[in-house]
């Protein structure tokens, strides 16, 4: 089992759509959670960061995570063309290399 | 502006060949990683670096090494490279205190043996 699983995708709406991407995972050990844009034949850039269990929210963008469930989800309101990318979600314990998911490919159609 | 640099940004080169990748940062971390990306697919990671002189295996290091002998530059060698490492290389760094531990990538390098 993959420590953290992510629906690859693809997933298309339409502009102005609330977008919910999700992950789950499964080492209990793992307190950082994050979330990662990443435009064709670039770089991944963090978009999101929380810690613990709650939500975060910045602007368009909630993170939120349930350690409970072991659950992680991104949330984007008023979708926009320019959010198409894939989106990577990624956590850690502490002093280990952080674990991505695969990423889901998000497209907002105009 | 980027704060972590990959060069070369397109390889293309023969089989056989020796390279190296190079990743320099400008942000004083101590901490570097080198992932290996295929076109829409996960990232492997590769090695890690936790300091000067500190080097760590990850999931796809049997092919490849990294050497750390300064902070702000950690590069990548394939000493004979083939079809198969076809691919595209991205870097990044990370802090090692702070409440923030999220990684700065580099653009990547994108390359192709033949």
């Amino acid at each position: 089992q993959k420590e953290v699983e992510q629906d690859p995708g693809p997933l298309s709406v339409p502009e102005g759509a609330i977008v919910s991407l999700n992950c789950t995972y499964s080492n209990s050990a793992f307190q950082y959670f994050m979330w990662y844009r990443q435009y064709s034949r670039k770089g991944p850039e963090l978009l999101m960061y929380t810690y613990s269990s709650g939500n975060k929210e910045d602007g368009r963008f909630t993170a939120q995570v349930d350690k409970s469930s072991k659950y992680i989800s991104l949330f984007i309101r008023d979708s926009q063309p320019s959010d198409s990318a894939t989106y990577l979600c990624a956590s850690y314990s502490g002093n280990t290399p952080l674990v991505f998911g695969k990423g889901t490919r998000l497209s907002v159609i105009a | 502006e980027a704060d972590i640099y990959q060069t070369p940004r397109y390889l293309v080169i023969g089989t056989g060949k020796k390279i190296t990748l190079e990743c320099s940062q400008t942000m004083g971390h101590d901490k570097m990683y080198w992932y290996q990306q295929d076109p829409g697919m996960e990232l492997h990671l590769i090695h890690y670096s936790y300091g000067v002189n500190s080097t760590e295996k990850g999931d796809l290091s049997s092919e490849s090494t990294v050497s750390r002998i300064r902070t702000e530059h950690f590069p990548l060698t394939l000493e004979s490279a083939r079809p198969s490492h076809t691919s595209q290389y991205l870097c990044a760094s990370s802090e090692s205190f702070g409440a923030n531990y999220g990684y700065t990538f580099g653009s990547g390098t994108r390359l192709t043996v033949v």
